[in-house]
C-alpha cells in the first residue's frame, strides 16, 4: 500500500498568514493526489484534485502543487474558518489511501 | 444538487452482519464510480472499496482489509448503493460514508456503526 506521510501533524497559525502543508508518498503517485478539509462533526470536503486542480466553490486562497512523491497544500491568508484537519489521499494505486492528517489550530 | 444519504447504521454484536444503504440524487447515477469509506473516531478515513460505473461494467474493487467480508453493490433503478458487512469485528466500529468518483467530490453525512457486545 502507498503510505502518505503528512507534516506537520499540528500547525499553529495566525489569521492572515500563508501556510504550507506537506504530504509525502512512499512511492510515486504521479498527480493522483487529492486534498480534503474536515471540520468537527462534518464529512470531509474536497479542496484540490489531481495535485493542483481547483474545485468549484472552494476559496481561491487554497492551492496545491507537486507530483511524484512530494505534494503541498498552501493556504494564502489563513482565515479562522480554515481551522480544521486536512487530509491528503492518493488515487494512483489500489487500495486508495489517506494520510494521517494535519490539524490547523489557532496560535 | 448532488445528494448522498446513508442509512442503516447502529449497534451490532461481534460476528454479526449489517447492510448500509446510500441514496443518491441530483446526478446520473450510472455514470459514476461509487465508493464506501469509513472513519473511526479521531482517526483518518479508510477507503473500503468502489463499484465502477456502467461504462466499466459495474465491477468492484476492495481494500484487502475488508475483502471477503464486505460486499459493495448498487441498484441502478433506485439510485441506491449498498455495503453488506459480514463477520463484523470491534475494529469495524466507525462512521461509514458513501462518496462519488475515484476522487471523492461528494460525500454523504455518514452513518455510525458500532460493533460491541
Amino acid at each position: 500500500d502507498v503510505v502518505l506521510t503528512q507534516s506537520p501533524a499540528t500547525l499553529s497559525v495566525t489569521p492572515g498568514e500563508r501556510i504550507s502543508l506537506s504530504c509525502r508518498a512512499s512511492e510515486s503517485v504521479d498527480t493522483y493526489l487529492h486534498w480534503y478539509q474536515q471540520k468537527p462533526n462534518e464529512s470531509p470536503r474536497l479542496l484540490i484534485k489531481y495535485a493542483s486542480q481547483s474545485i468549484s466553490g472552494i476559496p481561491s486562497r487554497f492551492s496545491g502543487s507537486g507530483s511524484g512523491t512530494d505534494f503541498t497544500l498552501s493556504i494564502n491568508g489563513v482565515e479562522l474558518e480554515d481551522l480544521s484537519i486536512y487530509y491528503c489521499q492518493q488515487g494512483n494505486s489500489l487500495p486508495y489511501t489517506f494520510g494521517a492528517g494535519t490539524k490547523l489550530e489557532l496560535k | 444538487e448532488v445528494k448522498l444519504l446513508e442509512s442503516g447504521g447502529g449497534l451490532v454484536q461481534p460476528g454479526g452482519s449489517m447492510r448500509l444503504s446510500c441514496a443518491a440524487s441530483g446526478f446520473t447515477f450510472t455514470d459514476f464510480y461509487m465508493n464506501w469509506i469509513r472513519q473511526p473516531a479521531g482517526k483518518a478515513p479508510e477507503w473500503l472499496g468502489f463499484i465502477r460505473n456502467k461504462a466499466n461494467g459495474y465491477t468492484t474493487e476492495y481494500n484487502p482489509s475488508v475483502k471477503g467480508r464486505f460486499t459493495i453493490s448498487r441498484d441502478n433503478t433506485q439510485n441506491m448503493l449498498y455495503l453488506q458487512m459480514n463477520t463484523l469485528r470491534a475494529e469495524d466500529t466507525a462512521t461509514y460514508y458513501c462518496a462519488r468518483r475515484p476522487y471523492f467530490d461528494y460525500w454523504g453525512q455518514g452513518v455510525m456503526v458500532t460493533v460491541s457486545s
